[in-house]
């Protein structure tokens, strides 16, 4: 299976910060990563797919970058509405495998 | 508006079966443009892609999971399921069903999840 590591596992960040999440893949997946937002009590929602294409509805704040085994989320400045949980996923070869997630919080 | 939703029951007994649906409104789940996935969340934790199925039965588990897994559909009622059997504690989670494009692995539209505990 590929291992994803998400790093740091938190952060705290104000409001207008930029803030750049890391994962980091076992092997070279190319641009197969996707990344979602979690808030408490809800269901993940789909930012970032193939590496750095953003989902349809998310705001332009949202990029992602990388390929090989190195990616990662940038949020050019910080709203309120994007403390939350990130989690990172491959899609390069099945099982399709999480990261453990990254927390931002104030 | 697609809309996805979980049901089933909340608590379910060591070594028995866990039997959710997820309920299609807005969308056909035979368009062949897509697939239909669970992922479940245990407490406090990362999620876990359990498997996919296609309109047609064709489907994929999780092999850590394939051998208690079965991920039914029903296209008379725009419903798929999920089976997982020989449940323990460590199958305690919110469950969620996904809908996944056709060719593309991403997680694009989620239910809201249902939280199964097992517990006797």
């Amino acid at each position: 299976d590929i291992q994803m590591t998400q790093s740091p596992s938190s952060l705290s960040a104000s409001v207008g910060d930029r803030v750049t999440l890391t994962c980091r893949a076992s092997q070279d997946i190319t641009t197969y990563v996707n990344w979602y937002q979690q808030k408490p009590g809800m269901a993940p929602k789909l930012v970032i797919y193939s590496a750095s294409t953003l989902q349809s509805g998310v705001p332009s704040r949202f990029s992602g970058s990388g390929s090989g085994t190195d990616f990662t989320l940038t949020i050019s400045s910080l709203q309120r509405e994007d403390f939350a949980i990130y989690h990172c996923q491959q899609s390069y070869s099945t099982p399709w495998t999480f990261g453990q997630g990254t927390k931002v919080e104030v | 508006q697609l809309q996805l939703q979980e049901s089933g029951p909340g608590l379910v007994r060591p070594s028995e079966t866990l039997s959710l649906t997820c309920t299609v409104s807005g969308g056909s789940i035979t368009n062949n443009n897509y697939y239909w996935g669970w992922i479940r969340q245990p407490p406090g934790k990362g999620l876990e892609w359990i498997g996919n199925i296609y309109y047609t039965g064709t489907a994929y588990h999780n092999p850590s999971l394939a051998s208690r897994v079965t991920v039914p559909v029903d296209t008379s009622t725009n419903q798929f399921f999920l089976r997982l059997s020989s449940v323990t504690a460590a199958d305690t989670a919110v469950y969620y069903c996904a809908r996944v494009p056709f060719g593309m692995v991403k997680f694009e539209s989620w239910g809201q999840g249902i939280l199964v505990t097992v517990s006797s």
